[in-house]
């Protein structure tokens, strides 16, 4: 089984919606995060958080709303989504903030915004 | 600030040596990675480098850092159409949030 699973694996919806992405892992890690692909920027970050009570705000995060419900699970939500937030999303995992195994990933949400 | 680049696509041939480099701007960064993007899929860890080290190898893989001039580099011997990826470099601040700073991805395109 993977150890990072992200749901749903593609998303179509229309402008205004609101939208959850959810993210789970078995990796045990207090880090998680959540990134949007966009083709030509590499990963931006949106939001990470160091354990259930504590979240941090990435780069991008406007439009962007997470909740963070257990140490294994990290949902972010677009409450009104709009067409500039069609994207690849990814979540991430990692042990801590040093050393050399950097972050798991999972296999990325597609979200597309009619 | 922070800020990682690459190269968006380099095509080469089955069998050639691949080499896709890398510009960052954060000298005091700990560690770096080469991150491999398969179609469809997340990112996969390829290979890492502490900052204290010049080259690093593992099997097909080598990665040589330049500290004085922030570049990076990623060497791909004996090129294989299964290397066909988008390979990411990123680069960790010490600020040690776990948080990193990702370039834009090279295409790496083999040829049969």
């Amino acid at each position: 089984d993977a150890d990072v699973t992200q749901t749903p694996r593609n998303r179509i919806t229309k402008t205004g919606k609101r939208i959850m992405l959810e993210c789970s892992q078995t990796k045990g890690h207090d880090r998680m995060y959540w990134y949007r692909q966009d083709p030509g920027l590499g990963l931006r970050l949106i939001y990470y958080s160091f354990d259930v009570k504590d979240i941090n705000k990435g780069e991008i995060s406007d439009g962007y709303s997470v909740s963070r419900q257990a140490q294994a699970k990290f949902s972010l939500s677009l409450e009104s989504a709009i067409p500039n937030q069609t994207a690849l999303y990814f979540c991430a995992t990692s042990e801590d903030g040093t050393g050399g195994e950097g972050q798991y990933f999972g296999p990325g949400t597609r979200l597309t915004v009619t | 600030g922070e800020d990682v680049e690459q190269s968006l696509f380099l095509s080469v041939r089955e069998g050639d040596s691949s080499v896709i480099n890398c510009t960052y701007t954060d000298s005091s960064s700990t560690y770096l990675y080469w991150y491999k993007q398969e179609p469809g899929a997340g990112l996969q860890l390829l290979t890492y480098i502490f900052s204290n080290m010049d080259m690093k190898q593992d099997q097909r893989l080598t990665v040589l850092l330049n500290k004085k001039d922030k570049h990076l580099s990623l060497r791909i011997a004996d090129t294989q159409t299964g290397d066909s990826a988008i390979y990411f470099c990123a680069e960790a601040p010490p600020s040690n949030t776990g948080k990193l700073i990702f370039g834009q991805g090279t295409t790496l395109q083999v040829k049969p």
